[in-house]
């Protein structure tokens, strides 16, 4: 079964600094990958997807990630955080041709401090 | 567009009483559904997911349960919660097929349930 490791629970940060949220997974086969996001009290919000083509996906509120296959991460980044950006961050991954059912990370806090 | 709804939005209940919890989806047909819970500060465990009507498959066995009575209505109901039970539960959907662009789960906003 695939597995998908956050390995920062918390990332504290300054407002307008770079950041990356790490997620790697572990699968012999292809994989459709993904990044939510979820602000206090709310649901998740669908950041961003890697379903097949340019490994560099482009998502909302100026994130991105990276697809790495032979490394088997999917990094989140971010050039200039804001306040806002604080929320927590979970990563989730697909195994093509297998159950349509995610497995995600434990997620990660990502605080924004001014 | 698709819209997915949750209510009640918070709820505070008894132990040993019972729970019932809807979800419902617009703007689309024959969704998969899903029931989530977190508790607090962890992260996402499945409970239930449903390809039909009339189709529950259980993830987690335990005292609650789950049913589609319509295509685009879930509802996880509980006859006697326990204090395990408290945590935040979320509804997702998903589209049928097998593309990879069908994979995507689209969240509510969630149902605060706090037994005391």
């Amino acid at each position: 079964a695939q597995s998908v490791t956050q390995l920062d629970s918390q990332v504290p940060v300054f407002e307008e600094a770079p950041v990356e949220l790490r997620c790697n997974y572990s699968s012999s086969v292809s994989v459709y990958l993904f990044w939510y996001v979820q602000y206090p009290n709310q649901g998740l919000q669908l950041l961003l997807k890697y379903l097949s083509g340019s490994t560099l996906v482009k998502g909302i509120n100026g994130f991105e990630a990276e697809f790495n296959k032979s490394q088997t991460s999917f990094h989140l980044r971010k050039p200039s955080v804001h306040i806002s950006d604080t929320a927590e961050y979970f990563c989730a991954v697909i195994i093509s041709g297998g159950s349509y059912i995610p497995t995600f990370g434990r997620g990660t806090s990502l605080i924004v401090h001014p | 567009s698709q819209t997915i709804h949750q209510w009640p939005a918070t709820l505070v209940q008894p132990v040993g009483s019972p729970l019932s919890l809807e979800c419902t989806v617009e703007g689309t047909s024959n969704p998969n559904l899903y029931w989530y819970r977190q508790a607090a500060g962890r992260g996402l465990q499945l409970l239930f997911y449903s390809v039909g009507i009339g189709q529950i498959s259980s993830e987690v066995p335990q005292n609650l349960s789950a049913s589609r009575p319509q295509d685009r209505q879930f509802i996880l109901s509980s006859k006697k919660l326990l204090l395990s039970d408290s945590g935040f539960y979320l509804c997702a959907w998903s589209v049928q097929g097998s593309s990879g662009g069908t994979k995507t789960q689209y969240f509510g906003p969630g149902t605060r349930l706090l037994v005391l």
